[in-house]
């Protein structure tokens, strides 16, 4: 089965850059968006953004500015760059996979990895 | 201040039944299917329903879902001390460009 893992620093520093990768596992990255969601600390979910194995990307419009996206369907996985981090980007962030067409949801996800900014 | 709305919080005894609405706009579940997912303490979010009204494989028919207009809304019957954790409903936004969720219903089984 389809499995999806997160992988990356769990503290960075304010105004750094954030990597974080999620590994697809069990199947193909077609043809669904493979997207990243986060959840700041005592908040909510909020989706931060998607990529086609096309390459065609959807931003959040907040973050859109500070965001790069990208995929690679030989290594199975895709990744996700946030600049310009602040304390405000701390919180758990989760790699997803969004189905088009008739499910148009998160099927899958990620167990999710902590990321704290500091200073 | 999320897109969608939704009541902070949500309670029952076991047994009872319960309904979280979401409610949005005409850019997003007037237009879009809207999903509902389960969040648990300590484990990922779990999808609950999509297409409006479709649960997957392994989601018990205790959970179930409708949509009206700009309003959509999730309905757990027979309360489980299980069922205790977050519920988010989500769709996609025409204006934004982008999926949006709501802000998240706090679900407690008394």
């Amino acid at each position: 089965q389809v499995q999806l893992q997160e992988s990356g620093p769990g503290l960075v520093k304010i105004s750094e850059t954030l990597s974080l990768i999620c590994t697809v596992s069990g199947g193909s990255m077609s043809p669904y968006y493979w997207t990243w969601i986060r959840q700041p600390a005592g908040k909510g979910l909020e989706w931060v953004g998607r990529i086609y194995p096309t390459g065609n990307t959807d931003y959040n419009p907040s973050l859109k500015s500070r965001i790069s996206m990208s995929l690679d369907s030989v290594k199975n996985h895709f990744s996700l760059q946030l600049k310009s981090l602040t304390a405000a980007d701390t919180g758990v962030y989760y790699c997803a996979r969004d189905v088009p067409g008739a499910i148009d949801a998160f099927d899958l996800w990620g167990q999710g990895t902590m990321v704290t900014v500091s200073p | 201040q999320s897109v969608l709305t939704q009541p902070p919080s949500a309670s029952g005894t076991p047994g009872q039944s319960v309904t979280i609405s979401c409610s949005g706009s005409s850019s997003n579940v007037g237009s879009s299917s809207v999903s509902w997912y389960q969040h648990l303490p300590g484990t990922a979010p779990k999808l609950l329903i999509y297409w409006q009204n479709q649960r997957p494989s392994g989601v018990p028919d205790r959970f179930s879902a409708s949509k009206s207009g700009t309003s959509a809304s999730l309905a757990i019957s027979g309360l489980q001390s299980e069922d205790e954790g977050d519920y988010y409903c989500s769709t996609w936004d025409d204006s934004l460009r982008g999926r949006v969720f709501g802000g998240g219903t706090k679900l407690t089984v008394l």
